[in-house]
């Protein structure tokens, strides 16, 4: 019954490395997002794509990249690694339509590390 | 831009003890109100939402929430806590229109003593 699914629960990698985060939707959703949450400042909003190829910074972008080739799959990449990006990150997917309905459905999260 | 507030970072209750935890948003018009759960290491969990209609809405756990335009608030309760609600609590704000994306508040953790 998994829906929104992110390939690794726990990623180790070395400063100045280039880190793929992947997140896959399984519910035909148009919009996909990813957050990161640290300690005493919740989730803030990394970037978001309200469809295929379409993609736009949120709050805090410096240092991210994404990729959505195909509506399932959102790509968030990390250019080059470093330790303050060390954190708990998070996918969300919505329907575009009536999305206040249903809410954003999150996945587990990947914890990177970055030493 | 709106923003939310949640003023309790910690709460701690007793097993069976009622439970409010505070939410204050701000938005000019009827913003989308949203409550998630965090159990530890996991990811998020949608527990209620108001988008219109009564402003006492029912959710998942035995979860309830109010929203009061007055005071710019949308407070989760519920009456008798089990330790099983032993986690992190985040409101969110949405908007009508434009990009319409979810702002969080930075979480209200709930322990819960025996």
């Amino acid at each position: 019954d998994v829906k929104v699914t992110q390939s690794s629960r726990y990623l180790v990698k070395r400063t100045g490395e280039k880190v793929f985060l992947e997140c896959v939707q399984d519910m035909d959703h148009e919009n996909m997002f990813w957050y990161r949450q640290d300690p005493g400042l919740g989730l803030r909003l990394i970037y978001f794509s309200y469809d295929v190829k379409m993609k736009e910074k949120g709050d805090i972008p410096e240092g991210y990249s994404v990729s959505r080739e195909k509506k399932e799959r959102f790509s968030l990449i990390l250019e080059s690694a470093s330790t303050n990006q060390t954190s708990m990150y998070l996918c969300a997917s919505r329907s575009r339509r009536g999305w206040y309905y249903y809410g954003y459905t999150f996945g587990s999260g990947t914890r990177l590390t970055i030493v | 831009a709106q923003s939310v507030t949640q003023p309790d970072i910690h709460i701690t209750v007793s097993e069976g003890a009622s439970l409010e935890l505070r939410c204050n948003y701000s938005y000019g018009a009827t913003p989308y109100l949203f409550w998630y759960v965090q159990s530890p290491g996991q990811g998020l969990q949608l527990l209620l939402k108001y988008f219109s209609g009564d402003t006492l809405v029912q959710g998942i756990k035995g979860f309830e929430a109010e929203f009061k335009r007055s005071q710019s608030s949308f407070n989760l309760r519920k009456p008798s806590v089990h330790w099983s609600d032993a986690a992190e609590y985040f409101c969110a704000v949405g908007t009508q229109g434009g990009s319409e994306k979810l702002v969080f508040g930075k979480g209200t953790k709930l322990t819960v003593n025996p």
